[in-house]
């Protein structure tokens, strides 16, 4: 299985500010997917993250607002621009692979104020 | 829409019990079934994966599927209180594309 490295693991911000999060895995994976999962819910999928193409975008998710960066097959970077307190969550990254199963980064918690 | 149905709970059952997790899912296309363990504050951590209809088992874990039903169960077996967690039923859709589509969890807790 893949180790997956996330940081910052938390991050208090202002509202109207960025924040990057960065996802290294300590192999090349196909696919990388980013997760937002708010406070007492699910994880829901934001976007998979495409190596060498803008990433693909789950409904009610737009590139504004959360821009992805894959510029190769060990990295990924998720922003959320212009935070707002309901950007508030944990935001997880993963990998795939259809042969085998998905993992996890120890996620970033986000509280905007 | 496709979706993963799980009771929220929560689950309690005493120390040395079976817990049974339940999940439902609505695609009968469905392929890869997974069920995940969450400890509150931490990200989810793989327990069980399930491709074929059947039991398939791992130490105290046993992960059921039934595709006619599609209906996916994990019976934990000898319950310990260090499994009170969020387990998280997680189905793939979309075969080669991936992306996992999480039920809302149930909370288990096992009782001392």
């Amino acid at each position: 299985s893949a180790v997956i490295s996330q940081k910052p693991s938390r991050d208090i911000c202002q509202r109207g500010t960025s924040l990057t999060i960065q996802c290294q895995v300590d192999s090349q994976v196909t696919m990388m997917f980013w997760y937002r999962q708010q406070p007492g819910q699910s994880l829901t999928l934001i976007a998979t993250a495409n190596q060498g193409s803008e990433a693909t975008y789950e409904s009610g998710f737009v590139i504004d607002k959360f821009p992805i960066s894959r510029p190769n097959l060990t990295f990924s970077t998720l922003t959320v621009s212009n935070m707002s307190p309901e950007d508030s969550s944990i935001y997880l990254c993963s990998d795939y692979d259809p042969n085998t199963e998905a993992f996890f980064g120890q996620g970033t918690r986000l509280t905007v104020v | 829409q496709k979706e993963v149905e799980q009771n929220s709970g929560p689950l309690s059952v005493p120390e040395g019990a079976i817990a049974s997790l339940n999940c439902t899912y609505s695609d009968r296309g469905s392929q890869s079934f997974f069920w995940y363990r969450q400890y509150s504050g931490k990200s989810p951590e793989l327990i069980m994966s399930i491709y074929s209809n059947g039991d398939k088992e791992d130490g105290r874990f046993t992960a059921q599927l039934n595709k006619a039903s599609q209906y996916v169960s994990l019976l934990i077996r000898d319950s310990q209180p260090s499994d009170s967690a969020t387990y998280l039923c997680a189905v793939n859709y979309g075969g080669s594309q991936g992306n996992l589509i999480f039920g809302k969890g149930t909370k288990l807790s096992v009782k001392p």
